[in-house]
């Protein structure tokens, strides 16, 4: 039972454009969303997080879109760069449980 | 950093063997997990846990068994290696990130070829 729905599968952005990811959950009791950033032949690695209490964070070039109401997070990254070509996992957990639950991810190429 | 080693790193292996992937943390945190990783499938867990002896089945756990003798090792092991468990397994720690929730550190991964 699939609880984070990820949505591209994959996405091409040209430089400098936005690249925006989109993840909804259905579980309520979740109540942390980090996103993860994967490159090739690497593990995840956190890259940014946010908490529901907060309709948005931001880091540099990359933002967390929070709409509690609809369920519904993204990721924004702001002049996309060809570094940032990568795979993008969003997750979801209760605070207090050390167990996250995974979208399928979303593979993002950045063209000049 | 949570100081976390997978071996092997690349392994091929014949149908119906059997394989033990080994996970090891530097860093005592108590639960620890394994992901299988697949186009179109995203992360799957396969098994975790959540101290010594003691360990639960993820979405994907047919097939495979565990072991945590000790705190800083987490043994995956397919009992009989299918061509269907061709992917790349990740280990994962979580640790407590401060005002937030818990993050998950992840290994480097195996990448595991049954022919």
């Amino acid at each position: 039972q699939q609880q984070v729905k990820q949505s591209p599968q994959s996405l091409i952005v040209q430089k400098g454009g936005i690249s925006i990811i989109n993840c909804a959950y259905e579980n309520t009791a979740f109540d942390y969303f980090p996103w993860y950033q994967q490159f090739p032949g690497k593990g995840p690695a956190l890259l940014i997080a946010i908490r529901p209490d907060v309709s948005e964070k931001k880091e540099g070039r990359f933002t967390i879109s929070f709409n509690k109401s609809a369920k519904q997070f993204s990721l924004h990254i702001m002049d996309s760069q060809p570094g940032d070509s990568a795979t993008y996992f969003c997750a979801a957990g209760a605070f207090g449980n050390e167990k996250l639950t995974f979208g399928t991810g979303t593979r993002l190429t950045i063209i000049p | 950093d949570a100081g976390i080693t997978q071996s092997p790193r690349h392994k091929v292996t014949e149908t119906g063997t059997p394989v033990t992937l080994r996970c090891h943390q530097t860093e005592n945190h108590r639960y620890m997990y394994w992901y299988r990783q697949d186009p179109g499938h995203g992360l799957r867990l396969i098994h975790y846990s959540y101290g010594v002896k003691d360990t639960d089945k993820g979405e994907v756990s047919d097939g495979y068994s565990v072991s945590r003798s000790k705190t800083e090792d987490f043994l995956l092991t397919l009992e009989s290696a299918t061509s269907s468990q061709t992917s790349v397994y990740f280990c994962a720690i979580s640790e407590s990130i401060f005002g937030m929730g818990y993050g998950y550190t992840f290994g480097s991964g195996t990448r595991l070829t049954v022919v």
